[in-house]
């Protein structure tokens, strides 16, 4: 079975640094795009950026360039998705997702996590 | 405020059909594949439908989905408690980022 098993919930303070990890399984990890997708409490989704675990190629959102950091270990089929400090408005759920491409070519967001929610308050 | 425009919610009685709009540019839907995500209540996003029409094994055929142009549509038929969720459309942009809808509420009466 293809999934995504992400790490669990965090409460941290602002301020404070995080890494959240999302490990897959059941099928060649290095060989697809891993997707951040961040959904703040009440709201829509939004794209945070993608890796290539094989070449760590990674793009970001122009909204969130600079202000995460996305990573993987190939060896472990993990990736990662990490602050330095964190804010308030931080405070959202966060989902990997892989990217898988269709018969067209075209890439889609086929397995998701179950999510990671993060709670940043003093 | 999304790039990908669709209307906050939508309704209608168990069995009726509901169509839900996704309203984009030429740098995103007009030169790509539209993918829809399902999001059930407490629950991870799913994919529904993709490039553009497909549905994944599993998907009902209740769900359906077309592009024309910079315009993609969802359609649900034969509407049951169990697809009250919000729904999000989703593509590549010329940017080279992905862009989501701002996603849409279904309700069934």
């Amino acid at each position: 079975e293809v999934q995504l098993v992400q790490s669990g919930a965090e409460v941290k303070k602002p301020g404070d640094s995080l890494k959240i990890s999302c490990e897959g399984s059941g099928y060649i990890f290095p060989g697809y795009w891993i997707a951040w997708v961040r959904q703040m409490p009440g709201k829509g989704l939004e794209w945070m950026g993608i890796i290539y675990p094989r070449d760590s190629d990674t793009r970001y959102s122009p909204s969130f360039q600079g202000q995460v950091t996305i990573s993987a270990d190939k060896s472990i089929s993990t990736a990662y998705l990490q602050w330095s400090s964190l804010r308030a408005s931080d405070t959202a759920m966060y989902y990997c997702a892989r990217l898988g491409t269709s018969e067209s070519g075209y890439y889609n967001m086929d397995v998701w996590g179950k999510g990671t929610t993060v709670t940043v308050s003093s | 405020q999304s790039v990908l425009t669709q209307p906050p919610s939508v309704s209608a009685a168990p069995g009726q059909k509901v169509t839900i709009s996704c309203s984009g540019s030429n740098s995103n839907i007009g030169n790509n594949y539209v993918s829809w995500y399902q999001q059930l209540p407490g629950t991870a996003p799913k994919l529904l439908i993709y490039d553009n029409h497909k549905r994944p094994s599993g998907i009902p055929d209740r769900f359906s989905g077309s592009k024309s142009g910079t315009s993609a549509t969802l359609g649900i038929t034969g509407l049951q408690t169990g697809d009250e969720a919000d729904y999000y459309c989703g593509t590549w942009d010329s940017s080279l980022s992905w862009v989501f809808g701002g996603g849409t509420k279904v309700t069934v009466l």
